[in-house]
């Protein structure tokens, strides 16, 4: 089974709009972290945000921000005020004790963020 | 504070060569996991190291590849006889604990296999 579900292949944005990626997750733990990262073109992979299964609030960083809703276990990330740089693929990820807190990611999101 | 060093960032073999890729975590991290990505798919888990020992190598093909971590150096990872299908870029992440924390990527080494 999956433990991180991404549904989405690709989105389209327009620039400063905002846009959601969806991530689901699959964890029988009651402790975890979910975090998103951002692979430009260029390939490297960028730490984007983080939230902790006993966070109670959403975490935010600047333009980025994660709907954490536990009891379905999604942690959408929502991006402000999209910008062209932001076009890239979107990996969420989650570490837990149940796999031993090895990493592992969804397929990923290419967002095209359009002028 | 120096982020996590992947060496090198390109690299070109010929099938049946080695290929050595090397990876330097954050100062103070203990553990390093190693991941490969295909051209179009996400990162699939390869081994998992602390100083000294492999933890989890559940991910690792079981023939041509090896990694090790030795006391001192850096983390590597060894393919030997590549073929084709090992072009991929292999990534090493590291964090300080083993919990739920932050993981922090290197850049990647891009191989390929001519």
């Amino acid at each position: 089974a999956q433990k991180i579900t991404q549904t989405q292949p690709g989105m389209f944005v327009q620039e400063k709009e905002a846009v959601t990626l969806d991530c689901t997750y699959d964890t029988s733990d009651q402790s975890y972290g979910l975090f998103w990262y951002k692979q430009p073109s260029s390939g490297e992979m960028i730490f984007l945000i983080y939230q902790g299964s006993y966070d109670e609030q959403n975490a935010t960083e600047g333009r980025y921000s994660l709907n954490f809703q536990k009891a379905r276990k999604s942690a959408n990330l929502v991006i402000s005020a999209s910008q062209l740089g932001d076009s890239a693929m979107y990996f969420c990820a989650m570490r837990e004790r149940g796999g031993s807190y090895i990493p592992t990611f969804g397929r990923g999101t290419s967002l095209i963020v359009h002028p | 504070n120096a982020g996590v060093m992947q060496n090198p960032r390109h690299l070109v073999r010929r099938r049946g060569q080695e290929a050595r890729l090397r990876c330097s975590p954050m100062k103070g991290h203990s553990h390093v996991y190693w991941y490969r990505q295909l051209p179009e798919e996400g990162l699939k888990f390869m081994v998992y190291l602390q100083k000294e020992n492999i933890i989890d190598e559940s991910g690792m093909p079981k023939e041509r590849f090896s990694a090790e971590f030795p006391k001192e150096g850096p983390s590597i990872l060894r393919i030997q006889q590549v073929v084709r299908g090992d072009s991929a870029a292999y990534f090493c992440a590291s964090s300080p604990y083993q919990d739920t924390g932050e993981l922090f990527f290197g850049e990647g080494s891009r191989l390929t296999v001519l």
